[in-house]
C-alpha cells in the first residue's frame, strides 16, 4: 500500500501570492493533520481533520484554512503569503481522531520570495 | 501549554557506539511517538509506545507516562543513523493534536 503523497514537491511563490498544498492519506485512514516545519525547529500542528470536519486548529492566523474531501485527502490553503510562511509542510494521516498512530507524508518545500 | 524537552540536544558518536536520547514533557498526554528525520525532511515512525518498552532491532523505546519521560536506545549506532530525533506527544484536551520536543541531532562518525 502506498504510504501519504503530498503534492508538490517543491513550490516557490511570492509575498501575497496565494498556495494550495495536498494530501492523501494512506488508504483507510480517516484523519488527516497539517504542520508546518521551519527551519531548526520541529514540526507545528496546524489543522486535524477527520471525517471531513475539522477537529482541531493550531495557533496559526486565518490566511491559513484548509479542508478534507469525501476521499478524505485534504488540502491546505495559505493567502497572502509572507516571507515567514516558508518552511516544509507536512501532512500526517491516522486511522481516527485521536489516540492512534500518525504516519507522515514527504513534506511540500515552500520557499516565499 | 505543555512543554516537551529533549536532550542531549546534539550528540556525536562513533560508528558502533550506543547512545540515549530523553524526551521530558510536562503533562499528562495520551500518546507518545519517535521519529527519525532524514536530510531530505522525511519523518519516518520509530516506536508508537504511549507506555512500556518496544524493541526493534538496534532500537528500543521505553515510555513511563506517570514520570512524564521517554527515553530512546540506540545500539552499535551506523552513519545511516544520521539525522534528528523527535519525540511527539499526542494531547488529549478536546484536540488530538501532536506536540513535537525540541529534537536531537545526531551524527554518526565513520
Amino acid at each position: 500500500d502506498a504510504g501519504v503523497t503530498q503534492s508538490p514537491t517543491h513550490l516557490i511563490k511570492t509575498r501575497g501570492q496565494h498556495v494550495t498544498l495536498r494530501c492523501s492519506p494512506i488508504s483507510g485512514h480517516k484523519s488527516v493533520s497539517w504542520y508546518q516545519q521551519v527551519l531548526g525547529q520541529g514540526p507545528q500542528f496546524i489543522f486535524q481533520y477527520y471525517e471531513k470536519e475539522e477537529r482541531g486548529r493550531g495557533n496559526f492566523p486565518d490566511r491559513f484554512s484548509a479542508r478534507q474531501f469525501p476521499n478524505y485527502s485534504s488540502e491546505l490553503n495559505v493567502n497572502a503569503l509572507l516571507l515567514g510562511d516558508s518552511a516544509l509542510y507536512l501532512c500526517a494521516s491516522s486511522l481516527f481522531w485521536g489516540g492512534n498512530e500518525q504516519f507522515f507524508g514527504p513534506g511540500t518545500r515552500l520557499t516565499v520570495l | 501549554g505543555i512543554q516537551v524537552e529533549q536532550s542531549p540536544p546534539d550528540l556525536i558518536l562513533q560508528e558502533g557506539a550506543n547512545s540515549t536520547l530523553r524526551c521530558n514533557f510536562s503533562d499528562s498526554v495520551n500518546n507518545l511517538q519517535w521519529f527519525h528525520q532524514n536530510p531530505w525532511g522525511q519523518l519516518i515512525n520509530l516506536f508508537y509506545i504511549p507506555s512500556g518498552t518496544k524493541q526493534n532491532g538496534r532500537l528500543s523505546a521505553t515510555t513511563v507516562a506517570t514520570e512524564r519521560y521517554s527515553l530512546l536506545y540506540i545500539s552499535s549506532s551506523q552513519t545511516t543513523d544520521s539525522g534528528v530525533y523527535f519525540c511527539a506527544v499526542e494531547l488529549n484536551s478536546g484536540t488530538y493534536k501532536y506536540i513535537f520536543g525540541t529534537g536531537t541531532r545526531l551524527k554518526v562518525l565513520a
